[in-house]
């Protein structure tokens, strides 16, 4: 089975620029996560969608940052204007919640590591 | 407030032993889960290890196992007869129902053959 597909896997760009990141959700599962990963801060969740709706936006650094799942087998996180502080790697990750079970396990996609110049 | 603490910065093990990575969690809920995962220098996140709160036993999977204890509140993961591929940063995170995963601040482990 396919797992969790992220695109591009690298990224460089100029400050001011937009970046799009995609990720395409293992199928079947109904919850999708946008993290980032630094030195500094670690991995810390930026949002997250429950069947497409998103559930928790408080982590999205500011209004330059927006995600959107426009279906169960798409998203995307894009930054506008793009800012050096933003270089990181972005992880998508995906889980199939069922009410009457614990917490799922999440699976992580290969990251995308952008680099804003 | 959630809270995943890690305190073995690095280490380092000879091949073939046993490695204990600690990890212990605060929280006030009844109902939750430890995961761990594995982030080789490569950069993906590898899914290694579940335990469910209310889980009796402690869970196993292949070379892996947790031990935990509730009273404690940790969860440390065990590996036996370590591997030169198991180099690699380890994560040990809480999730609660299908919300964001708390994560540690990892441990890096280096087999030493």
């Amino acid at each position: 089975d396919a797992g969790v597909i992220q695109s591009p896997r690298h990224e460089v760009t100029e400050m001011g620029q937009e970046v799009t990141l995609r990720c395409k959700p293992i199928s079947g599962h109904n919850s999708l996560f946008w993290y980032r990963q630094t030195m500094m801060r670690g991995l810390e969740l930026l949002i997250y969608f429950n069947n497409n709706v998103p559930i928790d936006d408080s982590g999205m650094p500011e209004d330059r940052f927006s995600a959107k799942m426009p279906n169960a087998s798409f998203s995307t996180l894009k930054i506008q204007p793009s800012e050096p502080r933003d270089s990181a790697v972005y992880f998508c990750a995906s889980s199939q919640f069922l009410l009457d079970r614990g917490p799922d396990t999440q699976y992580f996609g290969p990251g995308t590591r952008l680099t804003v110049l | 407030a959630q809270k995943i603490t890690q305190t073995q910065p690095g280490m380092f093990v000879q091949e073939k032993e046993a490695v204990t990575l600690d990890c212990t969690y605060d929280t006030s809920d009844q109902s939750y889960g430890l995961f761990w995962y594995k982030q080789p220098s490569s950069g993906e996140m590898i899914f290694l290890i579940y335990q469910g709160s209310y889980d009796e036993q402690n869970a196993t999977e292949g070379r892996y196992s947790l031990n935990f204890q509730k009273a404690r509140k940790s969860a440390n993961l065990v590996i036996s007869a370590s591997q030169l591929g198991d180099s690699a940063m380890y994560f040990c995170a809480m999730g609660f129902g299908n919300e964001k995963l708390t994560f540690g601040t990892g441990t890096r482990l280096t087999i030493i053959p």
